[in-house]
């Protein structure tokens, strides 16, 4: 099975940078995601890490390292959009590739 | 393009009836799944469907749960005898393959009274 924890609540400033971590044991890993999820609103995908280093993509940036069974979010240049829940999921080696999802850290920017 | 939809959005039904949730896929997406997100929690995997093979149906919860995929499309996740701990926001989310990123649907909130 999979356990993922991450923090439940984060604050910081518009403009600022933060970090959101994720931490994963599991029984089979095939990649960790994370997701933005506003509320009342679907998840969307941001980042998708398979091998360890860091992935950018514009103002956000995933960062993985398999043997820590570790993974953050960095996001730069905050706006007050970017409050939300970000989940981290890690997919499972089996066939049906599911998702396990922590249970999301609120994100709440403020002014 | 279109995303991935569910129906209804919102679902109020009493104790112990039936409901069908909904969910038509991103088109052409091979793979479709099916969470479940109660308040507080994370998302929880119900099932999973890949093209024609038959279901992976791990993640029910119990046996009162079950899921179809008429024509490698549209999908009907199915609550009989509904309890209270049944209420969550159930969401659908289907990936050209399962190696690909998941799309998710807007979610139906059920609420069972």
């Amino acid at each position: 099975g999979q356990n993922i924890d991450q923090p439940t609540e984060m604050t910081a400033t518009e403009g600022a940078i933060v970090q959101i971590n994720c931490t994963y044991q599991t029984s089979g890993f095939n990649g960790l995601f994370w997701y933005q999820q506003h509320a009342g609103e679907a998840p969307t995908f941001l980042s998708y890490n398979v091998l360890d280093g860091l992935e950018e993509k514009g103002r956000f940036s995933s960062f993985l390292s398999r043997s820590k069974g570790y993974s953050y979010l960095l996001l730069k240049e905050l706006q007050m959009k970017d409050s939300a829940s970000y989940l981290c999921a890690v997919r499972d080696q089996g066939s049906a590739r599911q998702l396990t999802f922590g249970s999301g850290t609120q994100l709440t920017v403020l002014p | 393009g279109a995303g991935v939809s569910q129906s209804p959005s919102n679902k109020v039904t009493e104790k112990g009836k039936d409901v069908e949730l909904r969910c038509d896929p991103i088109s052409g997406h091979t793979a479709l799944y099916w969470y479940r997100q109660s308040l507080g929690q994370g998302l929880e995997f119900l099932i999973y469907f890949q093209g024609n093979s038959a279901p992976d149906k791990s993640g029910l919860p119990s046996d009162r749960f079950s899921a179809e995929r008429t024509g490698g499309s549209v999908s009907t996740l199915t609550i009989q005898r509904t309890q209270q701990e049944d209420s969550a926001v159930y969401l659908c989310a289907s990936s050209l393959t399962s190696s690909h990123e998941q799309y998710f649907g807007p979610g139906t909130r059920l609420t069972v009274t």
